[in-house]
């Protein structure tokens, strides 16, 4: 199970945010990586990958954008929150079957 | 550029069956395990189904298996979702996926099973 936290973050523009996501179980695979990733969903839009294995930037994502963690323990954090950057934001975790995912944390600007 | 296109959603009633379609482009398809995710506003995402590369390996959630059958077609590109015994809890928006790491998502299908 994936628990993140907090459910909803209301964020002033400019300031850094992050989320916690926590499993009940290590997330270290048999084969000794970390399949723990991170999803935004902006509002109307499909959900895009973020960060995969803990910390890797996607393509294209902004440097804002940071992944940490190990174990049971991960974070994502938003160095300097912008408009864009409202929406949902879900870990997953691909460690183990079946996949799953968290339950998602909703960013609001304040 | 990666897309996936998903089609095939609508209104069913209970009981009834869907079959869902994911056109791809962009990516060497049969290199790639594909995925089937839904979401519902209450539960949020759910992994539903993976297929491996060749389509001899498949794995479902339990809330779907033998009633969900996912499918492949690497001559057409395409990935598959057959839907039976559909339920009113089945109401979800589906996106196709690539890959066992959701690199990429296509823009989804709504499916609303009422009678």
């Amino acid at each position: 199970v994936l628990t993140q936290s907090p459910l909803s973050l209301p964020v002033t523009l400019g300031q850094p945010a992050s989320i916690s996501c926590r499993s009940s179980q290590s997330l270290v695979s048999s084969d000794g990586d970390t399949y723990l990733h991170w999803v935004q969903q902006r509002p109307g839009h499909s959900p895009r990958r973020l960060i995969y294995m803990v910390s890797n930037r996607d393509p294209g994502v902004p440097d804002r954008f940071s992944g940490s963690g190990s174990g049971t323990d991960f974070t994502l954090t938003i160095s300097r929150v912008e408009a864009e950057d409202v929406g949902l934001y879900y870990c997953m975790q691909g460690s183990r079957w079946p996949l799953t995912f968290g339950g998602g944390t909703k960013v609001e600007i304040k | 550029e990666v897309q996936l296109a998903e089609s095939g959603g609508g209104l069913v009633q209970p009981g009834g069956s869907l079959r869902l379609s994911c056109a791809t482009s962009g990516f060497t398809f049969g290199n790639f395990w594909m995925t089937w995710v839904r979401q519902t506003p209450g539960k949020g995402l759910e992994w539903l189904a993976n297929i491996k590369e060749d389509g001899t390996d498949t794995y479902y959630v339990d809330s779907v298996k033998g009633r969900f059958t996912i499918s492949r077609d690497n001559g057409k590109r395409t990935l598959y979702l057959q839907m039976d015994s559909l339920r009113v809890e089945d109401t979800a928006v589906y996106f196709c996926v690539k890959g066992n790491w959701a690199d990429h998502w296509g823009q989804g299908t709504q499916v609303t099973v009422s009678s």
